[in-house]
């Protein structure tokens, strides 16, 4: 059981390029997300999938895109990637979700640590 | 939104000492999770606790809702325990909200 799994670790890019951060889960969860931590600050939602097949907007969306492949992956898509993006990408699920207003543990991925240049 | 504070944003520690942590939130919640970021940047469940009192080894956790805060107690502390520890507050639309965190360093 590995829980929740990112790839990369690492990724450096020039402004203006793309890239696809992934991420999985094997914990049979319904509910995804995709967090950015920046230095000195908690993190802030990025995007979140409650169930398969919906996504929905967090605090912080502009320049990212999401895709909830299937119950067990959810992507995050940077399409032009500028500087003010460089910050460690976390993912993470939850076990609750499709449309309940209860909470449940949300458990962290390892993390991307993303620089652009 | 919901403003989550922290207190204090650093603490050193002689190996062996207690500290106590502190989470304000500015509104009501759902429910409150506690983190500790390891130096390696993993972020670790430590608890998850709507209201009363938790405990796992050395930490605890006590949440008060109705006044709206939770401390997070640590005994004999040890160098293991440095890094950053955050609070999380449900607001029972999927998000959670993080405080800036409580940096702790334990000296041997």
């Amino acid at each position: 059981n590995a829980g929740v799994t990112q790839t990369p670790k690492f990724q450096v890019l020039k402004t203006g390029q793309s890239m696809t951060l992934q991420c999985a889960q094997d914990m049979n969860h319904n509910s995804m997300y995709w967090y950015r931590q920046d230095p000195g600050m908690g993190l802030r939602l990025i995007y979140y999938s409650a169930s398969e097949g919906t996504t929905d907007k967090g605090e912080v969306p502009n320049g990212y895109n999401v895709s909830r492949l299937n119950k067990r992956e959810f992507s995050l898509r940077l399409e032009s990637a500028a500087p003010s993006q460089t910050s460690v990408y976390f993912c993470a699920s939850s076990r609750l979700g499709g449309g309940t207003t209860s909470t449940d543990t949300q458990y962290f991925g390892p993390g991307t640590r993303l620089t652009v240049l | 939104g919901i403003q989550v504070e922290q207190s204090p944003p650093d603490l050193i520690l002689q190996e062996g000492a207690n500290s106590t942590l502190r989470c304000n939130f500015s509104d009501s919640v759902n429910n409150l999770q506690w983190f500790h970021q390891n130096p390696w940047g993993q972020l670790i469940n430590l608890f998850y606790i709507p209201s009363g009192t938790k405990q796992n080894g050395r930490l605890s956790a006590t949440t008060v809702a109705t006044e709206r805060y939770s401390l997070l107690y640590i005994s004999s502390s040890q160098t293991t325990d440095s890094g950053v520890y955050f609070c999380a507050v449900h607001t029972g639309d999927y998000k959670l909200s993080f405080g800036a965190g409580t940096t702790v360093t334990v000296r041997a």
